[in-house]
């Protein structure tokens, strides 16, 4: 079935530093490809998404791109802020019967230290 | 913009009580659904709803029911809690658009059963 494998955590990073966090999928179809950010004590806000093959995604500095051949939607930030600490979600979109439905990674915690 | 409203944000029940998590969204969206959320493990869907009186069952249903008597609320019943029902709990929606939509989560309601 379809399945999301993201980085696991914690990452801890130096302000300005540079974020990758690691995201493969593997789908039937042509799945829609989302990050989302949690920050603590809140739900899940949708941070990007990307509907198909080479699109990229981006919001607040964050940025990814849709790479079929790889099967990736890796998240990239060229400089943190202390404000980017957060848990991460990659998660691809339900095929077919399953349209609406969401499969989630396992997260991967952020921390920004000063 | 999209507000999914959760009832409680924080919860404390007793084993073998019966728990009502309640959740209401403004957006006229067809889709519903309920996970939890826990350590380690990223979110795991319980159940979701397409329409008015439909349900249908996640990964993760036993123990729970579920309720959707009017479009904009989707109910998460705990038949007879137990503790290893203690959980953040998070509520979604989407438009019946379906695959490229992202869902729009609640704050979580963080249940713990003592």
């Amino acid at each position: 079935g379809d399945s999301v494998t993201q980085m696991e955590g914690p990452v801890t990073l130096s302000e300005e530093a540079f974020l990758t966090i690691n995201c493969t999928y593997t789908a039937t179809g042509y799945p829609s490809l989302f990050w989302y950010v949690q920050y603590p004590g809140e739900g899940l806000q949708l941070l990007l998404k990307a509907t198909k093959a080479d699109d990229k995604g981006s919001n607040k500095g964050f940025e990814a791109t849709y790479r079929k051949e790889t099967t990736s939607f890796h998240l990239e930030k060229g400089s943190v802020q202390v404000s980017d600490s957060a848990v991460y979600f990659c998660a691809l979109s339900g095929y077919g019967g399953s349209q609406g439905n969401l499969i989630f990674g396992k997260g991967t915690k952020l921390s920004v230290k000063p | 913009d999209v507000k999914v409203t959760q009832s409680s944000r924080y919860l404390v029940k007793r084993t073998g009580e019966k728990v009502f998590l309640e959740c209401v969204q403004d957006m006229d969206h067809e889709n519903m659904f309920w996970y939890r959320q826990d350590p380690g493990l990223g979110l795991r869907l319980i159940y979701f709803s397409y329409d008015v009186k439909m349900k249908e069952k996640g990964d993760i249903p036993e123990g729970y029911s579920v309720s959707r008597e009017k479009k904009e609320r989707f109910s998460l019943i705990l038949e007879s809690a137990s503790t290893n029902q203690t959980s953040m709990y998070l509520c979604a929606s989407t438009p019946s658009q379906g695959g490229n939509q992202p869902q729009h989560f609640g704050d979580g309601t963080r249940l713990s059963i003592l």
